[in-house]
């Protein structure tokens, strides 16, 4: 297992325009997390899944946002109709269920909006 | 709702001196973790050391080590022998120990830059 994979790395998108980023978790952890970063700030927390029931959302989270991980396995975090201050790190993270269930961070997917 | 205050935005330290690094952080649970996190220029968090508030002992992970004081909530990162790769941003973080929703989230501090003078 290679650690948590986030796809694409980058994205660049007009606003108006809807993103999707995908996850996969290290297999075994059966939580997974999405946070986001901007520029010089320390992660926020999105949302939280504990295998495929989304535990937890954030209020940072609006209806544009959804956040699904159908199999219990890869996640996905959709943004309808982007706005520029969307612009920002989607950091997916992920870990075990038992102790203190250390998260295991991904590279991130950077998103601009033009 | 629980905070974490990292005061120092920015630090530098020179090759082999040590440095600290602090974290202040409010809660009214008595049972919770504390994180400290770096974030290389790569952007990829990397966990470094890792603290429960029920244990007294300080944790250490070979050149980290933290002061962990309860009483005042402040929770800092001692990097002895400073090398040029622990250059980069370091975050502290909060998870409650408590339930299994509010147990799961990390609260992270605004984080402190750190520079490694050769």
């Amino acid at each position: 297992d290679t650690g948590v994979s986030q796809d694409p790395r980058h994205k660049i998108t007009k606003r108006g325009q809807n993103v999707t980023f995908r996850c996969d978790p290290i297999s075994e952890h059966n939580r997974l997390y999405w946070y986001r970063q901007t520029l010089g700030q320390g992660p926020e927390f999105l949302t939280y899944f504990q295998n495929e029931a989304q535990l937890e959302k954030s209020r940072l989270l609006s209806d544009r946002f959804s956040a699904e991980r159908p199999k219990g396995s890869f996640s996905t975090l959709e943004i309808q109709r982007t706005e520029q201050g969307d612009s920002a790190m989607y950091l997916c993270a992920s870990s075990p269920q038992s102790g203190a269930n250390v998260l295991t961070f991904g590279a991130g997917s950077r998103l601009t909006v033009l | 709702a629980q905070t974490v205050t990292q005061s120092q935005p920015e630090m530098s330290v020179q090759e082999a001196e040590t440095v600290t690094l602090s974290c202040t952080y409010d809660t009214s649970e008595s049972d919770y973790y504390l994180f400290w996190y770096k974030q290389p220029p790569s952007r990829q968090m990397i966990l470094v050391i890792r603290q429960e508030a029920y244990k007294q002992q300080n944790a250490t992970e070979n050149r980290f080590s933290v002061n962990f004081q309860k009483a005042a909530k402040s929770f800092s990162l001692k990097i002895s022998d400073s090398q040029l790769g622990d250059a980069a941003m370091y975050f502290c973080a909060y998870r409650s120990g408590e339930g299994e929703t509010s147990g799961s989230r990390l609260t992270f501090g605004e984080g402190t830059q750190l520079t490694v003078n050769p």
